[in-house]
């Protein structure tokens, strides 16, 4: 899940398990998901987006699933390669007089062992 | 990285001295952001535009300006005025969807950042 401050939550895994990153996100009116992908010292990177008026998108190797009644993200990658290592964030926006705007969550560390 | 470009992609500033990030475009994109990144941290959004020679302040405004005069540019200054600029610097695009009252940002593509120092 996230977390405040500088103590981003971490993930180890190894090479071939499946991945499950966690993210509460805080705002009901939310309509729109991203999760992003950031390796050390470049720009996210967009992975998968979900809409509220869906539980579940697939991509591949990559399914993100939404409860919007406990506001709750989550980002499942298959067969976790040493590549996936990075930093994933979960983003959502509001749309309406918000509809520029995505509010980030702190992020997750995953690391693939081989 | 996609069609957005980020220069310089170092950049070092003295104690008072303004500084320009550039971020340019070629994916058509009707709205453009600029993110401020701390070390261990989320992304804070710091200024937007929806369309040329207009932007909005995000959550985090002071101490930065931008202009949008052409579609592709979106550059970013970073003034005297900001008390703590060391950070990294993401520009973002996306198209805009919807009718004017409910519209809804498409997804957001980044830039491959600006590291800002301050000596």
């Amino acid at each position: 899940g996230e977390s405040v401050g500088l103590h981003l939550p971490t993930l180890s895994v190894q090479e071939g398990d499946n991945s499950i990153i966690n993210c509460a996100y805080s705002n009901s009116a939310s309509d729109y998901f991203i999760w992003y992908k950031q390796e050390s010292g470049k720009g996210p990177q967009f992975i998968i987006d979900i809409r509220s008026n869906m539980d579940k998108r697939q991509g591949q190797r990559v399914t993100v699933l939404l409860n919007k009644t406990v506001k709750h993200l989550s980002l499942q990658i298959a067969a976790t390669q040493p590549g996936d290592s990075a930093v994933y964030f979960c983003a959502e926006n509001a749309g309406g007089t918000s509809y520029g705007k995505l509010t980030f969550g702190q992020g997750t560390i995953l690391t693939v062992h081989p | 990285d996609g069609g957005i470009t980020q220069s310089p992609k170092y950049l070092f500033r003295k104690e008072g001295q303004n500084v320009t990030l550039s971020c340019e475009q070629n994916l058509n994109h009707d709205a453009m952001y600029w993110y401020r990144q701390d070390p261990g941290q989320g992304l804070r959004l710091i200024y937007y535009s929806q369309i040329v020679n207009d932007f909005q302040k995000g959550d985090i405004a002071e101490g930065y300006s931008v202009s949008r005069e052409k579609k592709e540019s979106f550059p970013l200054t970073v003034t005297s005025a900001q008390k703590n600029p060391t950070a990294f610097y993401l520009c973002a695009s996306s198209t805009l969807l919807g009718l004017a009252g409910t519209r809804h940002t498409d997804t957001q593509y980044f830039g491959p950042g600006t590291r800002l120092t301050v000596l």
